[in-house]
């Protein structure tokens, strides 16, 4: 367990819903990233946050997918009108403090859209 | 783009073996490098990090860098089967994100 914190940890919806995932980081951590992985792929990056503040974007983060870390603590990845194509595991990751170079992982949320 | 790219695999080594993990990264300029380990259905696990050319040794495992040749391994001593998992090499990106290859699965057989 490394601290940060995912949930919900699986996900199942039908094509045209809308979901939510939420990620807690390490608490002294103020570097919040998201990921998405495929089967057979390595993780890939989709946002990060420094603090409250939203600081890049991938091009993968399509109109649809929105995130945000209110009072730069927890982080919301919402995707609207969700495709079968979305299906993946999104996972989280933080880092700060000491080691502030090092990403520490959550557990991820699997997603499945039906 | 920045790429990084790594064998696929299958790796199979039998138990006791020395497993030699491989990664090439594109970006001349990248700095820092990380090895993660994923087992099946998990996120990924960090194993060790490196900085500078040279190797760096943690227990049964050590980093090498070599940024003249863009090329970076890691090699786990004593494989055990517990060491079956699917390897990631990561790069770290201009903004902190990291860039991962595809990851080489390896098998250690009893």
């Amino acid at each position: 367990d490394t601290g940060v914190s995912q949930d919900p940890r699986h996900k199942i919806t039908k094509r045209g819903q809308n979901v939510t995932f939420r990620c807690d980081p390490i608490s002294e951590h103020n570097r919040l990233y998201w990921y998405r992985q495929t089967l057979g792929q390595g993780p890939e990056f989709l946002t990060y946050f420094q603090n409250e503040a939203q600081l890049e974007k991938s091009r993968l983060l399509s109109d649809r997918f929105s995130a945000e870390r209110p009072k730069g603590s927890f982080s919301t990845l919402e995707i609207q009108r969700t495709e079968q194509g979305d299906s993946a595991m999104y996972l989280c990751a933080s880092s700060g403090g000491i080691k502030k170079g090092t990403q520490y992982f959550g557990p991820g949320t699997r997603l499945t859209v039906l | 783009q920045k790429e990084v790219e790594q064998n696929s695999g299958p790796l199979s080594v039998p138990e006791g073996a020395i497993a030699s993990l491989n990664c090439t990264y594109s970006d001349r300029g990248s700095q820092s490098f990380f090895w993660y380990r994923q087992y099946s259905g998990k996120s990924p696990e960090l194993i060790m990090f490196i900085y500078s050319n040279g190797d760096k040794e943690d227990g049964r495992f050590t980093a090498q860098l070599n940024k003249a040749s863009q090329y970076v391994s890691l090699l786990i001593r004593d494989s055990q089967p517990s060491d079956s998992a699917t390897y990631l090499c990561a790069v770290k990106g201009s903004q902190g994100n990291l860039i991962f290859g595809k990851g080489t699965k390896l098998s250690v057989k009893p």
